[in-house]
């Protein structure tokens, strides 16, 4: 069956230091891979996308994200997390044009 | 740019009432979409309209849940009668066009939090 996973429901951070969040897919081709993040009471902001090419995506407030097809991974990553990066964060997949589906989310806490 | 505006942003009923959320896409996207997001859960998508038509509401409950999109602008989305596993946030997002072409990003509104108790 189709599925997105994100392992990690909650993971708290140091400020300063760096962050990866995993995001593994079940499909039977690659698909198109988001990363959204939620801040509470907001509505979803893309931070970046993965359609095809380069493997490793940059996207906004300083986050990237690498595609590892071996793997079925779409992980992202930030070398230095600021306490403004405490948030909900959501990996999206889509095969087709219609089909995104959302993981569970991982709620990232700062410590100062 | 106005970002997608949504109404109400809280909601409380009892099961069993009816209930209706209002979204205003940014101006200009021809593509609206309507998601479920539960406690805990990623959202859900329920159903997307192109313009004032519907493409996709294979997850939309039919027998409680419906929407319209009339002169393809504002939408709607009502639930009647509300159960409580219906408790969620609403979302409304947009964007220029249909599906999931590189420039086809979805704006995603605050979101309409229902509780039904």
């Amino acid at each position: 069956a189709q599925s997105v996973t994100q392992p990690d429901i909650h993971i708290t951070v140091s400020e300063g230091a760096s962050l990866e969040l995993r995001c593994n897919y079940s499909y039977g081709a690659t698909p198109y891979l988001f990363w959204y993040v939620q801040s509470p009471g907001q509505g979803l902001q893309l931070l970046l996308k993965y359609f095809s090419g380069d493997t490793l995506v940059q996207g906004i407030k300083g986050f990237e994200a690498e595609f590892k097809r071996s793997q079925s991974s779409f992980n992202l990553r930030k070398p230095s997390v600021h306490w403004s990066d405490a948030a909900e964060y959501f990996c999206a997949v889509a095969l087709g044009a219609y089909d995104m589906r959302f993981g569970a989310g991982t709620r990232l806490t700062v410590k100062p | 740019e106005a970002g997608v505006a949504q109404s109400p942003r809280y909601k409380i009923i009892e099961k069993r009432q009816s209930v209706a959320f209002w979204c205003n896409p940014i101006s200009g996207h021809a593509t609206l979409y309507w998601y479920q997001q539960i406690l805990g859960q990623g959202p859900k998508l329920l159903i997307q309209f192109q313009n004032n038509g519907v493409v996709d509401d294979s997850q939309l409950p039919k027998d409680r849940f419906s929407a319209e999109r009339l002169k393809g602008v504002d939408s709607t989305l009502k639930i009647q009668p509300a159960k409580l596993e219906d408790s969620a946030v609403y979302l409304c997002a947009s964007s220029l066009g249909p599906g999931l072409a590189p420039n086809y990003e979805q704006y995603f509104g605050p979101g309409t939090r229902l509780t039904v108790t």
